[in-house]
């Protein structure tokens, strides 16, 4: 079953850890995002990866940070910067964007999410 | 830069009824994709429809439809018979045509619908 897969579900962290939350997926697609969600804000986007060994900071990259060195996967850690790292973390990928004029839907498939708890 | 307004933060229908929920964007592009997603307790993001602008015809799946008014850019969406299951945040999302970064998710806040027995 083609799909994304984030781990772990659940995961808790001390005030100044770093933490690396997983993200895999095996439909082969091109680009991969990082979304942040908390209470009656909808989901804003932390980073984003069109391309193997490049990746564009999103609306909220502050305190985070990323790799891209497989297609398949795009680790986000959470650092100790980051000051209110509480939230609940989606990963998402899509076809490549594309040029400009491309007409196609790209739509996002998201993975189950990770919910992180700072303790 | 685009924006996405859902204006009702919680919504509420009896089962078997129909619910419409709003969305508003806000851009200056003519060519874009607009999507509503579906996230249920479980909090896995469910595509449930799409839409092309350059479309006039409103895309329907199943008993979801949608309400695309491109001029007073508008794109809500009717659920009817509504089930149980349908209980959900529902979040509306505008994709740029462009490439690039433009080609991002843009995302509202969220609608959170409630079903009734």
């Amino acid at each position: 079953d083609g799909g994304i897969t984030q781990s772990p579900k659940y995961l808790f962290r001390k005030e100044g850890q770093n933490v690396t939350l997983s993200c895999e997926q095996n439909l082969n697609h091109d680009a991969m995002y990082w979304y942040r969600q908390d209470p009656g804000q909808g989901l804003r986007l932390i980073y984003y990866s069109q391309i193997v060994n490049d990746f564009q900071k999103g609306d909220i990259a502050e305190g985070y940070s990323v790799s891209r060195e497989k297609k398949e996967s795009f680790p986000l850690t959470v650092t100790s910067a980051q000051k209110n790292p509480t939230a609940f973390y989606l990963c998402a990928s899509s076809i490549f964007p594309g040029l400009a004029g491309q007409s196609s839907y790209n739509e996002q498939f998201f993975g189950p999410g990770t919910r992180l708890t700072v303790l | 830069a685009q924006t996405v307004t859902q204006s009702q933060p919680e919504m509420s229908v009896q089962e078997a009824e129909t619910v419409t929920l709003s969305c508003t964007y806000d851009t200056s592009e003519s060519d874009y994709y607009l999507f509503w997603y579906k996230q249920p307790p479980s909090r896995q993001m469910i595509l449930v429809i799409r839409q092309e602008a350059y479309k006039q015809q409103n895309a329907t799946e199943n008993r979801f439809s949608v309400n695309f008014q491109k001029a007073a850019k508008s794109f809500s969406l009717k659920i009817s018979d509504s089930q149980l299951g349908d209980a959900a945040m529902y979040f509306c999302a505008y994709r740029s045509a462009y490439g690039g970064s433009q080609g991002n998710l843009i995302f509202g806040k969220g609608t959170k619908l409630s079903v009734k027995p």
